[in-house]
């Protein structure tokens, strides 16, 4: 596609299921980004891929949160025991990795009831 | 660490006046900084970024933004408002250019009075 593709674009759970949001990024780029941004908030960093591996999930909150991307396009965000404190918009970008430039998704937004 | 503090979470302009969203950044390494803007229903898109070239940089829809080490502010503005830029505004910063580990403000929400 054009852009960067997340799906589903709104997703509310019940605490304590397990969510997956997914991000189809744009094709050719290698470098793909999650970001988490809550009310009022701006985007907060959870993981960055370098073509299949995780470069750096430094920004995962805790182990309920996992993200793969097994061959280096799509990438699924997973979050397991959802906490109300998860309610957020889920935010994937991807780039080039030489610009600078990350383009982004429209999120996925995620309510915990 | 790095971080950004945007002063105003919301700023109202009149159309055709001056606009001026206010950042500044704290760094202890040479900053890469950026401005995204997100229009409603849309993702964020770059609307400029610094990244040691030139102190002034320009961007698109006529927008630009002056980094200035003494005062760690990058402020963006744009000379004449239009109805067309009310949206919300993020600063963000980088220390590894190519990484694109952005810190990002908590954003300005521009409003264009007609």
């Amino acid at each position: 596609g054009a852009g960067v593709s997340q799906t589903p674009s709104n997703k509310v759970t019940e605490k304590g299921k397990y969510v997956e949001l997914r991000c189809d990024p744009i094709s050719g780029h290698t470098a793909l980004y999650w970001y988490r941004q809550s009310l009022g908030q701006g985007p907060e960093f959870l993981i960055y891929f370098q073509g299949t591996g995780a470069a750096d999930d430094s920004g995962l909150p805790n182990d309920r949160f996992f993200a793969v991307r097994p061959e280096g396009s799509v990438s699924t965000l997973k979050i397991q025991r959802t906490e109300r404190g998860d309610s957020a918009v889920y935010l994937c970008a991807s780039s080039l990795g030489v610009t600078g430039e990350l383009f982004f998704g429209e999120g996925s937004r995620l309510t915990v009831l | 660490a790095q971080s950004v503090t945007q002063l105003g979470s919301h700023v109202s302009v009149s159309e055709g006046a001056l606009v001026l969203l206010r950042c500044n950044y704290s760094s202890s390494v040479p900053p890469y900084l950026f401005w995204y803007v997100q229009y409603p229903n849309q993702g964020l898109q770059l609307l400029l970024k610094y990244t040691s070239a030139a102190t002034l940089v320009k961007g698109i829809n006529g927008f630009e933004a002056e980094f200035k080490k003494s005062e760690t502010s990058f402020h963006l503005t744009k000379p004449s408002a239009h109805m067309s830029d009310a949206a919300e505004y993020f600063c963000a910063v980088s220390v590894n250019f190519g990484n694109e580990k952005l810190t990002f403000g908590t954003g300005t929400r521009l409003t264009i009075i007609p």
